[in-house]
């Protein structure tokens, strides 16, 4: 098994380009997660979709971040305009939900700076 | 979710256990312990989980408290390649929300 890829690993913007982060997550998972960590807030949850359906984006720190999964093998975080405050390594992970396990699988991460 | 504390870091030397606690009070009796680590520039991996009775598997065992307000994960004999952080995490599989919210967690720092 492939693991949750994320692509690009590392990217370096300058303040108020457009950042698209993307992800595949684990065929046959039906939940995808995306969070982003810093040394500062630790490792927080932006948004979830299950079945392709984003369900909680409580964790969106604002409008300039959206995401989508337009299938259930893919799916983008965007940041636009994108500013140094957004500096983080962001995670996409993935879940298939059967039983109390649940464990929930994280890419590798894409690491994001802002200058 | 209910909330868990866990110590901001430990220290452990190589080839030693390591009993790593994890505080959740406030726990209910559909929560599910979850262990998960973070290596260096890595995503958090699982560890291990359980509900009321201790668990082993090959990478570590965990023991619950008789009230499971708390939780102990261990480390049978520690490596270097254990220096993670090791977060522990409540799931209600009853609730309907998949949600995993990670807190702080322990950084543990294996000594050579």
């Amino acid at each position: 098994d492939a693991g949750v890829i994320q692509s690009p690993r590392h990217e370096v913007t300058e303040m108020g380009q457009e950042v698209t982060l993307r992800c595949k997550p684990i065929s046959g998972h039906d939940y995808l997660f995306w969070y982003r960590q810093t040394m500062m807030r630790g490792l927080e949850l932006l948004i979830y979709f299950n079945n392709n359906v984003p369900i909680d984006d409580s964790g969106m720190p604002e409008d300039r971040f959206s995401a989508k999964m337009p299938n259930a093998s893919f799916s983008t975080l965007k940041i636009q305009p994108s500013e140094p405050r957004d500096s983080a390594v962001y995670f996409c992970a993935s879940s298939q939900v059967r039983g109390p396990g649940n464990t929930i699988y994280f890419g590798e991460g894409s690491w994001l700076t802002v200058v | 979710d209910a909330k868990t504390t866990q110590p901001n870091s430990m220290e452990s030397n190589e080839e030693e256990p390591v009993h790593l606690p994890c505080n959740h009070s406030t726990i209910s009796g559909t929560d599910y312990i979850h262990w998960y680590r973070q290596l260096p520039s890595q995503g958090p991996e699982y560890v291990i989980h359980g509900l009321t009775s201790n668990v082993n598997n090959r990478m570590a065992s965990l023991a619950i408290a008789e009230d499971r307000k708390s939780s102990t994960l261990i480390l049978h004999r520690a490596t270097l390649r254990d220096a993670a952080v090791y977060y522990c995490i409540l799931r209600d599989f009853t609730s309907g929300t998949y949600k995993y919210i990670f807190g702080t967690g322990t950084r543990l720092k294996v000594l050579a």
